[in-house]
């Protein structure tokens, strides 16, 4: 099984500022790689597909990037919307998912 | 709209089955897989397993094998998630993906997700 690992788990950040996600696969899964966003009580939406593909209707503040084994999600600004639970996934080898990276509001 | 509607909320005994269903809406059921993940209180989302609507291929992850079903019933274009011998540890929120398929080449990743059903084990 391919275990994906985030870090850092909290992200402390004030609206404005620049976050910086990161996701490391266990061993290569290419481009196959997706981002998530979920807020509590609600389920899981689509960020970014394919390492760096922004979803339907994404705004552009989010970015995805890397292949192979490293992967990262930026974004550039962040909304007070944005404070939520991260989680990248993969498929290559079956599915796994992160344990997700936090962004709170310092 | 595209979406994916959930049954409601459930609680069950240990040692219970539970069926969830997920209904599309929106969107031709057969072109597309359903995933399923879930989420137990505070934790992060697991993965199931998935059915491709097209080919009734399935593929369940090795923690679940043999306690999972999933089926598809294409009359009401309906996906079920089937899952026996409930726990403890199986309370959480459960979740149905649509990933994209060409016949048998499937997308990865999942979007849009149902709203979630919530399934309680408790005695």
């Amino acid at each position: 099984e391919i275990v994906l690992t985030q870090s850092p788990a909290t992200l402390s950040l004030s609206p404005g500022e620049r976050a910086t996600l990161s996701c490391r696969a266990s061993q290569s899964v290419s481009s196959s790689l997706a981002w998530y966003q979920q807020k509590p009580g609600q389920a899981p939406r689509l960020l970014i597909y394919d390492a760096s593909n922004r979803a339907t209707g994404i705004p552009a503040r989010f970015s995805g990037s890397g292949s192979g084994t490293g992967f990262t999600l930026t974004i550039s600004s962040l909304e007070p919307e944005d404070f939520a639970v991260y989680y990248c996934q993969q498929r290559t080898n079956s599915w796994t998912f992160g344990q997700g990276t936090k962004v709170e509001i310092k | 709209q595209v979406q994916l509607v959930q049954s409601g909320t459930e609680v069950k005994k240990p040692g219970a089955s539970v069926k969830v269903s997920c209904k599309p809406s929106g969107f031709t059921f057969t072109s597309y897989a359903i995933t399923w993940v879930r989420q137990a209180p505070g934790q992060g989302l697991e993965w199931m397993g998935w059915i491709n609507t097209y080919s009734g291929d399935t593929d369940y992850a090795q923690k679940f094998q043999g306690r999972v079903t999933m089926t598809t019933d294409t009359s009401t274009s309906t996906a079920y998630m089937d899952l026996t011998s409930l726990t403890s540890d199986d309370t959480a929120v459960y979740y149905c993906g649509r990933v994209d398929c060409s016949g048998t080449h499937c997308a990865n990743w999942a979007d849009p997700w149902g709203q979630g059903t919530l399934v309680t084990v408790s005695s």
